[in-house]
């Protein structure tokens, strides 16, 4: 089974830090995708790599910056946290060339800004 | 850009009873997939059931089917037979077929309750 695996399921940080999401998967995916989900608007792409150091802006990249070193790992970047950042954050990679199969998910980062 | 509306921030259903998950999509493109996904409280987000617009035949897997309507642009969810375990957040999704590009448009989704 795929793996998509997210650092951390709960973080707190302060207004103004720089703060790093983490996502590893383990199924040789070259798709990684970051999404944030808030209620009453669904899920709403952040950012989204096809391949290691590659990257596309979603509907929302403001704010936020990625990075993809390894072809396993995809990380967020909120490059100076602010309030309305606040939200859950979900992980996602899929195979290259097959729109038709699914996206596996990790289980997600609820993150407060304070 | 297409575009996925759920009109049903919430839906319930009594246990065992069968229930309809209503989504329609905007698109200029003819060859497309729609997915339905399930995410249960606190719990991975997960694959439904899938449908490849260039089918006819609607998806179907054990007590979940879709009713795929391509000309009126509706992709809805049928449970049949509810059980508590099928308590989520439904979010039905669009892909287009374009190689490289294999993104998901989400809907804002249904909560699903289950009534025991």
């Amino acid at each position: 089974d795929v793996k998509v695996t997210q650092s951390s399921r709960y973080l707190v940080k302060r207004t103004g830090e720089k703060v790093f999401l983490e996502c590893v998967q383990d199924m040789d995916h070259e798709n990684m995708f970051w999404y944030r989900q808030d209620p009453g608007l669904g899920l709403r792409l952040i950012y989204f790599s096809y391949d290691v150091k590659m990257k596309e802006k979603g509907d929302i990249p403001e704010g936020y910056s990625v990075s993809r070193e390894k072809k396993e790992r995809f990380s967020l970047i909120l490059e100076s946290a602010s309030t309305n950042q606040t939200s859950m954050y979900l992980c996602a990679s899929s195979r290259q060339g097959f729109s038709n199969q699914p996206q596996h998910f990790g289980d997600g980062t609820r993150l407060s800004i304070l | 850009a297409q575009t996925v509306t759920q009109s049903q921030p919430e839906m319930s259903v009594q246990e065992a009873e069968t229930v309809t998950l209503s989504c329609t999509y905007d698109t200029s493109e003819s060859d497309y997939y729609l997915f339905w996904y399930k995410q249960p409280p606190s719990r991975q987000m997960i694959l439904v059931i899938r449908q490849e617009a260039y089918k006819q035949q609607n998806a179907t897997e054990n007590r979940f089917s879709v009713n795929f309507q391509k000309a009126a642009k509706s992709f809805s969810l049928k449970i049949s037979d509810s059980q508590l375990g099928d308590a989520a957040m439904y979010f039905c999704a669009y892909s287009s077929p374009n190689f490289g590009n294999e993104k998901l448009t989400f809907g804002t989704g249904t909560r699903l309750t289950i009534i025991p």
